[in-house]
């Protein structure tokens, strides 16, 4: 079992849609989750982190975090064409001895059809 | 403030070569953290530098080397260079240690190995 996963995709969502991106993870002791976004070409760019249960909200953009069934998604209200990107999971996992490290997923790829 | 630096952008090398990439954090920031970034395995965790100190390190053989400096600029190595190393290679530094800060990544160096 990988121990970030995401669906490759594409997923495709009509403009002005919700997109809503999905993440497990396996270690539990993962405390920190991140979103990133990544254009072709480009390199990663934050998008926004979590690190309690519940939503998060930013802008266009919420994510949410269930710690129990260990999943965090990312939903992306009113799609634009400019969000089509590869988006990526990176979760805070126990690397041993007291220290973490950043574990991504392969990412999904969000088409945003105009 | 400026953001993460990397040189150079692309590099061209031969089988058996070495190369040095660079990487420059943004300023206040202590922890660098370096990346491999390939088509089939996505991002893939090299090591971490901290105060100097490499804190955390991912599943790669001891070609790949790095080191930091006192101004927190890093460098990573790579010896004895094979096909499969071929990759985008990416830098990122945040604030503390990456078990509790964002990470904020630079624009890469695309290597290809011939």
């Amino acid at each position: 079992q990988k121990e970030v996963e995401q669906n490759s995709g594409p997923l495709s969502v009509p403009e002005g849609a919700i997109a809503s991106l999905n993440c497990t993870y396996s270690d539990r002791g993962s405390q920190s989750f991140f979103w990133y976004r990544q254009y072709s070409g480009k390199s990663p760019e934050l998008i926004m982190f979590i690190y309690s249960n519940g939503d998060k909200e930013d802008g266009r953009f919420t994510a949410q975090l269930n710690k129990a069934s260990q999943y965090v998604s990312l939903l992306i209200r009113d799609s634009q064409p400019s969000d089509s990107a590869t988006y990526l999971c990176a979760v805070n996992t126990p690397g041993g001895s007291g220290t973490y490290k950043y574990i991504f997923g392969t990412g999904t790829r969000l088409k945003v059809l105009a | 403030k400026a953001g993460v630096t990397q040189t150079p952008r692309y590099l061209i090398k031969t089988r058996g070569q070495q190369v040095t990439l660079s990487c420059s954090p943004i300023s206040g920031h202590r922890s660098v953290s370096w990346y491999q970034q390939t088509p089939g395995q996505g991002l893939q965790f090299l090591f971490e530098y901290f105060s100097e100190t490499q804190r955390n390190k991912g599943n790669f053989p001891g070609r790949f080397s790095g080191r930091q400096f006192s101004n927190s600029r890093s460098e990573m190595n790579v010896s004895t260079l094979e096909l499969g190393d071929s990759a985008l290679y990416l830098c990122a530094s945040s604030t503390g240690l990456a078990g509790g800060s964002a990470q904020f990544f630079g624009p890469g160096t695309r290597l290809t190995v011939l």
